[in-house]
């Protein structure tokens, strides 16, 4: 069975500071790996997902994840923050075993407030 | 395109009551899912559809949960009788399938049910 931990449920950072969000993850077999941001009130919207590759995956509004598999970890990551970036972030497994199966495991989340 | 649409987004109830949810995904799109979110969780998968087939239900509590989708497209989640601990926003979200869009997951805005 596949799981993700995320360090870190709450997350302040300045406005224009570097954003730097942590997901580890465990797989038996290759995963895929996903960040999902959730803003108030919404449903998740994908932001970057990693199957195979090249392991730096770039996704909207600029951010981006880098796969490391001898760490096991898929740290979300922009340069700059913006108020605008203010949400929830959810980072989720698939197992790349069972292709076609989309079923998503996710983290329990990391809030980001952006301080301005 | 429209995207996956969920009703009502707000439903309080007294425990015991019944209550049902509904969901129309994304035209096309074969895999219909639902998820339960409890606060400060991840979503947590109830059941997986491939077209009108319950392919993945085992973390749906069928003593009191119920789900259908009966010509593959729009479904319906039920719950009867309801329980306090059933307060949770309940998500809907579709997929495409496999191929270069695995994994991703597209997300209604969810239905909130707060048990009394």
């Amino acid at each position: 069975a596949q799981s993700v931990t995320q360090l870190g449920s709450h997350v302040s950072v300045s406005e224009g500071a570097l954003v730097l969000l942590r997901c580890n993850y465990s797989s038996s077999v290759p995963p895929y790996l996903f960040w999902y941001v959730q803003y108030p009130n919404q449903g998740l919207q994908l932001l970057l997902k990693y199957t195979t590759g090249a392991t730096l995956v770039k996704g909207i509004n600029g951010f981006e994840a880098e796969f490391k598999k001898s760490e096991t970890s898929f740290h979300l990551t922009k340069p700059s923050a913006h108020m605008s970036d203010a949400a929830e972030y959810f980072c989720a497994v698939s197992d790349f075993a069972n292709f076609g199966n989309e079923k998503l495991t996710f983290g329990t989340g990391t809030r980001l407030t952006i301080i301005p | 395109e429209a995207g996956v649409v969920q009703s009502p987004r707000y439903k309080i109830i007294e425990k015991k009551q019944p209550v049902a949810f509904w969901c129309n995904p994304i035209s096309g799109h074969n895999t219909l899912y639902w998820y339960r979110q409890n606060l400060g969780q991840g979503p947590e998968l109830l059941i997986r559809y491939e077209n009108e087939e319950a392919v993945d239900d085992s973390q749906l509590p069928k003593d009191r949960f119920s789900a259908e989708r009966l010509k593959g497209v729009d479904s319906t989640l039920k719950i009867q009788p309801a329980e306090l601990g059933d307060s949770a926003v309940y998500l809907c979200a579709s997929s495409p399938g496999g191929g270069p869009r695995g994994g991703e997951l597209f997300f209604g805005e969810g239905s909130r049910l707060t048990v009394l």
